[in-house]
C-alpha cells in the first residue's frame, strides 16, 4: 500500500500561470480532502469529497477547483495562481468522514 | 459552529520532562476527538483518537481523555524524548452526517525537546 501519494513536492509558479497538483491513494476511501497550511493558521479546508463524482466546499475555496471521477484520484486545480496561495497543501482521505485521516507528504507551492 | 483551540507555541521542555499541551473544544453533541503530529518536512499522521465522553486514547506513551463536562482533550506524556519534537494538532469531526467530512483543526502546538 503506497497510502496516499502526492505530486509534486515542490512548485514553483508565476503568478497568473495555473496547474494541477495530483493526489492518489490506493485505500478504496470514499472520503477526500484538500488542505493548505500556512504558518501560525493550522490546516484549512478547501474542498471535500465524499464520494466519485461529488464535492463540495471547504473553509478557503476560493481560485481552487476540484474533480473526482474516479476513487482513486482528486486531482486540485489552481487557474490563475496567485501570491496569496502560497502555502503547503496536503490531501487527505478517510474510509468514512467520522474516521482517521490518512496525509499525504504535501506539495510545497510558491507563488512569485 | 464547531471549534478547536490549543495552547499557542512554541513549547520547549527537557528530556525525561512531563508534557501538557491543551484542547479544548465547541460542537453540539458529542464529536469524536483527534491528535495528530507532524513531523518535520512530513504530512500529519494519527497519534491517538477518543470516540466518546470519558474514552482514554494513547499511543507511544501519549494520552488524552474526552472530557466533556470540562469540553477539553489535553495531551500529556509522562517523560518526552527528544524524537517527540514535532508540531501537534488537536481536532475534532462533528457527529451530524453533514460535518462528517469537515474535522476541524486547532492551529497547533510546536514541541521541541533539548536533549
Amino acid at each position: 500500500n503506497a497510502g496516499v501519494t502526492q505530486t509534486p513536492k515542490f512548485q514553483v509558479l508565476k503568478t497568473g500561470q495555473s496547474m494541477t497538483l495530483q493526489c492518489a491513494q490506493d485505500m478504496n476511501h470514499e472520503y477526500m480532502s484538500w488542505y493548505r497550511q500556512d504558518p501560525g493558521m493550522g490546516l484549512r479546508l478547501i474542498h471535500y469529497s465524499v464520494g466519485a463524482g461529488i464535492t463540495d466546499q471547504g473553509e478557503v475555496p476560493n481560485g481552487y477547483n476540484v474533480s473526482r471521477s474516479t476513487t482513486e484520484d482528486f486531482p486540485l486545480r489552481l487557474l490563475s495562481a496567485a501570491p496569496s496561495q502560497t502555502s503547503v497543501y496536503f490531501c487527505a482521505s478517510s474510509r468514512q468522514g467520522a474516521s482517521e485521516q490518512y496525509f499525504g507528504p504535501g506539495t510545497r507551492l510558491t507563488v512569485t | 459552529g464547531n471549534s478547536v483551540t490549543q495552547m499557542e507555541g512554541p513549547v520547549t521542555l527537557s528530556e525525561e520532562a512531563f508534557l501538557t499541551i491543551n484542547c479544548t473544544y465547541t460542537a453540539t453533541g458529542y464529536p469524536s476527538l483527534f491528535w495528530y503530529v507532524q513531523y518535520p518536512g512530513e504530512g500529519l499522521q494519527l497519534l491517538l483518537k477518543a470516540t466518546k465522553a470519558d474514552d482514554k486514547g494513547s499511543n507511544k506513551g501519549f494520552e488524552a481523555t474526552y472530557r466533556k463536562e470540562t469540553t477539553s482533550f489535553h495531551l500529556e506524556k509522562g517523560s518526552v524524548q527528544v524524537s517527540d519534537s514535532a508540531v501537534y494538532f488537536c481536532a475534532l469531526i462533528g457527529p451530524s452526517y453533514s460535518s462528517a467530512s469537515k474535522i476541524i483543526f486547532g492551529s497547533g502546538t510546536r514541541l521541541s525537546i533539548r536533549p
